[in-house]
Parts: C-alpha cells; structure tokens; sequence
C-alpha cells in the first residue's frame, strides 16, 4: 500500500521569510513523489518531482523539496516567500514497485498563506 | 510541459438533466486518464481510470451508470454525469499520464470543471 501524509492543513508565513510545507510518505519500495499546486478554481500544476538521483530536487516558481529516506519526508521548501504563493499544495505519491499502472495517492492538502 | 484542455470550466444545470465535461490531451497521447472530484478545501478523490478503448475502472463507491467516463481516443476521455442532482455539484478535475518511456507517474491535470446543478 501507499499513503502519504500532510500534517498541517494551513500554513501562514510573512512575505519574504522561508516557508517549509510538510509531507512524509509510505510505500512498499522505492517512492516517486511529487507536488503540486492548485490555485481557487484551478486544476493541479506540477510544481516538482523526485524519482532517483540528488536528494535535493529543484522545480518550479523557486521551490524545492529534500526527500528523506530515513524520515520517509519530502518536504516543500521555498527561501523567500511571496504572496503569489499563497494556494493549496498537494504531496503525491507513487510505489515504484507497482509499475506504471498504478495511480498517484494525494495528501490531504495544505493551504499556505503568505501575509505581506 | 504536457498540456491538458478540459472543458467547460463551469457548467450550471437543472437537476435531472446530464452534463458532459471533455479532458483532451492537446500534445500528447494518454492511454491513461484519470477522473477526480474535489470538495470545497479538500483533497481530490479518484472516481475512475480511463483505459484507451476499454472500460474505465471505478473505485469503490462510485457509481458507474451515474457517472459515465468514455476513453474513444489517445486525446480524448469525457465525463457524463447523467440525471444530475444537487449533491452531484462539485469540482472534477481529470488528469493524464504521457504514453510511452520509463513513466514515472507523474501527471498533468485539467484546470477542472465546476458544476453545479439546481
């Protein structure tokens, strides 16, 4: 089985200061995770992935993410926030294991706030 | 990245009629699409798989014959929501995977449909 977990439904930050959305991961085998972002009324933008190589994955709008295999983390990160950031972030996952047919499996979600 | 064109983007309809949302994948080919529905502030729940040519598969709880998901082509799957009622309103979203490769799963998403249903 899969599941992933987003501890915090809402997370609020002052523009310019770091901002860390949380999200730990189980799977059977090896995890590809993922982000995303929806903004009221949007579909869901791919924000970044990792699937193998460096630990740390750069992606979009100047986010990025640390997979941790010992705490079975992928936490969001981003230096600087901005109030353009402010939407729903979603952690996905997928079971390397289960092949390609397999779906993603989606976190609860996190609304981050970013106050100027 | 791929782009997904989903439409309409929000559909008003008188309770008992049905509604068709369209997902296309405008340059690439998805085997592979998937049908969402997401409540205010909540996370999406997976209603169905589209297979390419075959039946979609319905996760538990969904009801097949309400919500009918047709895959004809590698561009195109719809969503029909037949007899619609009030507490069929919601958000759907779908979503593609690219054919072919080491896929790895990741997906492209729709910009989602909005209906409501009076």
């Amino acid at each position: 089985a899969q599941s992933v977990a987003q501890p915090e439904d809402q997370v609020n930050v002052a523009e310019g200061n770091p901002l860390t959305v949380k999200c730990t991961y189980s799977v059977s085998g090896n995890p590809y995770l993922f982000w995303y972002v929806q903004y009221p009324n949007r579909g869901l933008q791919f924000l970044l992935k990792y699937i193998t190589g460096d630990n740390l994955v750069k992606g979009s709008y100047g986010f990025e993410a640390e997979f941790n295999k010992s705490q079975t983390s992928f936490h969001l990160k981003k230096p600087s926030a901005l109030v353009s950031d402010s939407a729903l972030y979603f952690c996905a996952v997928r079971d390397e294991e289960w092949g390609s047919a397999r779906q993603l499996t989606f976190g609860s979600g996190t609304q981050l706030t970013v106050l100027p | 990245g791929a782009v997904v064109s989903q439409h309409p983007s929000r559909v008003i309809c008188k309770s008992g009629t049905s509604v068709k949302i369209e997902c296309r994948s405008l340059d690439f080919q998805a085997t592979t699409m998937f049908w969402y529905r997401q409540f205010p502030k909540q996370s999406l729940m997976l209603m169905a798989t589209s297979n390419e040519g075959s039946k979609a598969t319905y996760e538990q709880g969904v009801e097949k014959d309400k919500f009918l998901i047709n895959h004809a082509s590698l561009t195109l799957s719809t969503l029909t929501v037949t007899s619609a009622h009030p507490e069929d309103s919601s958000f759907y979203i779908c979503s593609a995977r690219t054919s072919g490769g080491r896929n790895t799963g990741e997906l492209f998403f729709g910009e989602g449909s909005r209906l409501t249903v009076l």
